[in-house]
Formats: C-alpha cells, structure tokens, sequence
C-alpha cells in the first residue's frame, strides 16, 4: 500500500513543492511517479525512483529508498496543475498512491 | 509514434459481459507486456491486469480475479480485456497502458464503461 501525502496542496508559479510517497513496507527501487491532467491519460514523470523520463522536463525530480519517497517540482508551472501519483511494481502487480491533487494559486 | 486506442466502452446492465480492445501501433507489440488499468470518476488509478508480450503469463487485481481476462492477438496488434459479472464497481475509464519493466511508459486515452440498470 502507497500513501500520499498532501492530499491537495496550493502553490505559486515558480514555487517548489514536494509530494511524499509512504509504502507500508520496504520496496524496491521500482517507484515511479506520475502527473495527470485533467481530462487526460497520465504521463510518467519518474521511473526507478529518480530516473527521469524521456522528454520530461528537468524541473522535476525524484528521491528516496526503503519506504519514503519523494517527487520534487522545482519553479512549477501553469501546465503542473495536475493530479500527481506514486506507484510500484511488486509481484507484477502494480499498485498506485491516492493521488495529490496540485493547485496552482 | 507510439499509439493506444481503446475502444468497446458504454452503458452495461449489472451482470452483462463487455469486451475493451486496444489497438497498438508505432512500436512492435509484440515484444512489450501490456496492463489495463482503470479509473473510477472522480478516484485514482486502480492497476487491473498485465498480460505477458507473448501471451503466455496474466495477472489480475484481486477485485476482478475469476471475472475479467486479459488476452493479446500479437499478429493484429491488439490487447483485450473480457470483463464478465459487471458490478456498479466496474465502472470507470479503462486505459491500457505498455509495459515498461516496472512502469507504465504509455497509455492510451481511455474507454469508459458505465455499469448501470
């Protein structure tokens, strides 16, 4: 089980927020992130905790180990007005967080 | 580029079958494992089955276990879910996503499935 914690957080353009991902037990590596605009499909942001996908800007960034990790969005930006998931991959499974919703003031 | 595209979607009384597809194109399917994964309105993602790139392994989310299958016809490029007894709680957008290792590295844009008498 993931949990995410803000739930929702509000936050200026240019700002830096931080969303944390609690697993109820250590896990590997395989946490990737995702952001999810409204009205569309999600799109992965990090995989392998910090590996930063192909075409993602550098503005976003991912940490952690054992059981917290953490998604980082450095000077956000109109269009990181999206909900935002961890998820992980354990015995071909996966299983994603609640979700942090992301406002932008 | 790479491209998902669902399709079989609507209104379902409670206890019908429905049959999702998606079509797959822009990259060779048949070397990459495919999941389903859906969305309830207004709720997050809740991951329901993976299929192996040949075929030969499946896994499904302990809430469609016995009800739904996840099958692939690798020569048309196509992924499948059957979802049999649907329940009000099946209802959401069903995406299919590729596999990539321990991530969803596409998906595509959804078909909703709306579970109603």
């Amino acid at each position: 089980q993931l949990t995410q914690s803000p739930s929702s957080l509000s936050a200026s353009v240019g700002d830096r927020v931080t969303i944390t991902c609690r697993a109820s037990q250590g896990i590997s590596s395989y946490l990737a992130w995702y952001r999810q605009i409204p009205g569309r499909a999600p799109e992965v942001l990090i995989y392998s905790t910090s590996t930063l996908q192909s075409g993602v800007p550098s503005r976003f960034a991912g940490s952690g180990s054992g059981t917290d990790f953490t998604l980082t969005i450095s000077n956000l930006q109109p269009e990181d007005s999206a909900t935002y998931y961890c998820q992980q991959f354990i015995n071909f499974s996966l299983t994603f967080g609640g979700g942090t919703k992301v406002e932008i003031k | 580029q790479v491209q998902l595209v669902e399709s079989g979607g609507g209104v379902i009384q409670p206890g019908r079958s429905l049959r999702l597809s998606c079509a797959a194109s822009g990259f060779n399917f048949g070397t990459y494992g495919m999941h389903w994964v859906r969305q309830a309105p207004g709720k997050g993602l809740e991951w329901v089955a993976l299929i192996w790139y040949d075929g030969s392994s499946e896994y499904y989310a302990d809430s469609v276990k016995g009800r739904f299958t996840i099958s692939r016809d690798n020569s048309k490029n196509m992924l499948f879910l059957q979802m049999d007894s649907l329940t009000a709680e099946d209802t959401a957008l069903y995406y299919c996503g590729r596999r990539q290792r321990s991530h969803v590295d596409y998906w595509g844009q959804g078909t909703l499935v709306t579970v109603s008498s």
